[in-house]
């Protein structure tokens, strides 16, 4: 089993829609986690981060759920200017000094006019 | 401008000879990364280094080298370039190991022939 999943899409989604991503974790050990945006051909941004509270910026909205493992993001109003590739990050602690950043297979959204 | 550059963006090379994948940031990040990204793969890291002179093997580091001899300098060395390295590469600096809020370079696609 991967330690980050996310289905890979696409889901096209007409513009103004919610649309919603899940992406699941393996480890209980993970200690934080990330929302990265890729745009086609582009290098990954980071878009938020997830807090255990719940995270709000603008439009989009990202959540954990520690109990079931896994982060979601809401997009709300859906903009052409959305279409892209998302990416969840998971930070996992393995003990000691050394943290390890796993990257999920991203998402594609492709929002129609 | 707060970057991390990469170079070259693009090559092509054939089987067996050495390139050099040059990253560089001027933020002062003490923590850099190379990943490859493949179709359905996703983000895999080759190597990491938390700070000057202080590098370690991320999950696909076979065929690869790098050097951290500068803190804004981490080179990506693939001494016998095979096909199945082809593939886009990205550098990515942090603050810290563990925050998980990477800023990435903008790619170097390698087409190994």
């Amino acid at each position: 089993r991967k330690e980050v999943e996310q289905d890979p899409g696409p889901f096209n989604v007409p513009e103004g829609a919610t649309v919603a991503f899940n992406c699941t974790y393996s480890n209980s050990a993970s200690q934080s986690f990330f929302w990265y945006r890729q745009d086609c051909r582009k290098e990954p941004k980071l878009l938020m981060s997830v807090y255990s509270s719940g995270n709000e910026d603008g439009r989009f909205t990202a959540q954990l759920n520690r109990a079931s493992q896994y982060i979601s993001l809401l997009i709300r109003d859906s903009k052409l200017s959305d279409s892209a590739t998302y990416l969840c990050a998971v930070n996992i602690g393995y003990g000691g000094a050394t943290n390890k950043l796993i990257f999920g297979t991203g998402t594609l959204l492709a929002v129609q006019p | 401008e707060a970057q991390v550059t990469q170079n070259p963006r693009y090559l092509i090379t054939v089987t067996g000879k050495k390139l050099t994948v040059t990253c560089s940031q001027n933020m002062n990040h003490e923590y850099m990364s190379w990943y490859r990204q493949d179709p359905g793969l996703g983000l895999r890291q080759i190597y990491y280094s938390m700070n000057v002179e202080v590098t370690d093997k991320g999950d696909v580091p076979e065929g690869y080298k790098v050097s951290r001899k500068e803190k804004r300098n981490f080179p990506l060395i693939l001494e016998s370039p095979s096909p199945n390295q082809t593939s886009l590469y990205f550098c990515a600096s942090s603050w810290q190991m563990n925050t998980g809020e990477l800023f990435f370079g903008e790619g170097s696609r390698l087409t190994v022939l």
